[in-house]
């Protein structure tokens, strides 16, 4: 157990559809990530926030957004889904001083 | 653009043996590497990692080798367990302070009992 949980483990909704994932990093981290990894791929960085403010931004479509929030827990908001956002969704955290990241058990996203 | 590049997608290995797993990087930025394995269902646990200033870090069975010059990376596993089958990602970070971690795309190990 890492100590970074995310929600919900699995998730299927329609095209068209907007959904929030959850992650609640490890007690004393102020990073956290976003991370999708499709099909065969791997891990593509989307968004850093540290202790409230986002510090780093990768490979995020517009559709997206996250935040975090006073308590640290993050959310990452996909709307307007199509197929191809199908993926699992990884949450990671870690102390600023550190260079490990935790990652989270990841949240399976299917859009049928 | 991928700035860090694992080209064997898959490895099998008798237990025992040495698994070698590669992985080369392009931005001459990166200061930190690090390996992380993945089991199906869950998500990637750190193993072992290595700063640029070094070339060499060693954890029990596992050891992560780095050629700045040929920006390459390796991780040797001595003796490979059947325990190891897993995804192997190599990631890479930054100098620009962000923490910010770009990963390959991982390499399959089996490990054949």
């Amino acid at each position: 157990d890492s100590g970074v949980t995310q929600t919900p483990k699995h998730l299927i909704t329609a095209t068209g559809q907007r959904v929030t994932l959850r992650c609640s990093p490890r007690s004393g981290d102020l990073s956290v990530y976003w991370y999708q990894q499709s099909l065969d791929q791997g891990l593509q960085f989307l968004i850093q926030y540290y202790n409230g403010e986002e510090r780093a931004k990768g490979n995020i479509l517009e559709r997206f957004s996250a935040q975090q929030f006073p308590d640290l827990h993050s959310e990452l908001n996909l709307s307007s889904l199509e197929l191809g956002d199908s993926a699992l969704y990884f949450c990671a955290s870690s102390v600023a001083s550190n260079t490990e990241a935790f990652f989270g058990q990841g949240t399976r996203l299917t859009v049928v | 653009d991928q700035q860090v590049k694992q080209n064997s997608p898959s490895l099998s290995v008798q237990e025992g043996r040495i698994s070698i797993l590669n992985c080369d990087y392009t931005n001459s930025m990166f200061d930190y590497f690090l390996w992380y394995k993945k089991y199906p269902a869950e998500g990637p646990t750190f193993l072992i990692s290595i700063s640029s200033i070094k070339d060499k870090n060693e954890d029990g069975r596992f050891t992560v080798f780095l050629n700045k010059s040929a920006k390459h990376l390796s991780l040797h596993i001595v003796p490979s367990q059947p325990g190891d089958s897993a995804v192997y990602f190599c990631a890479a970070r930054d100098q620009t302070g962000a923490n910010n971690l770009f990963f390959g795309t991982g390499t399959r190990l089996t490990v054949i009992p």
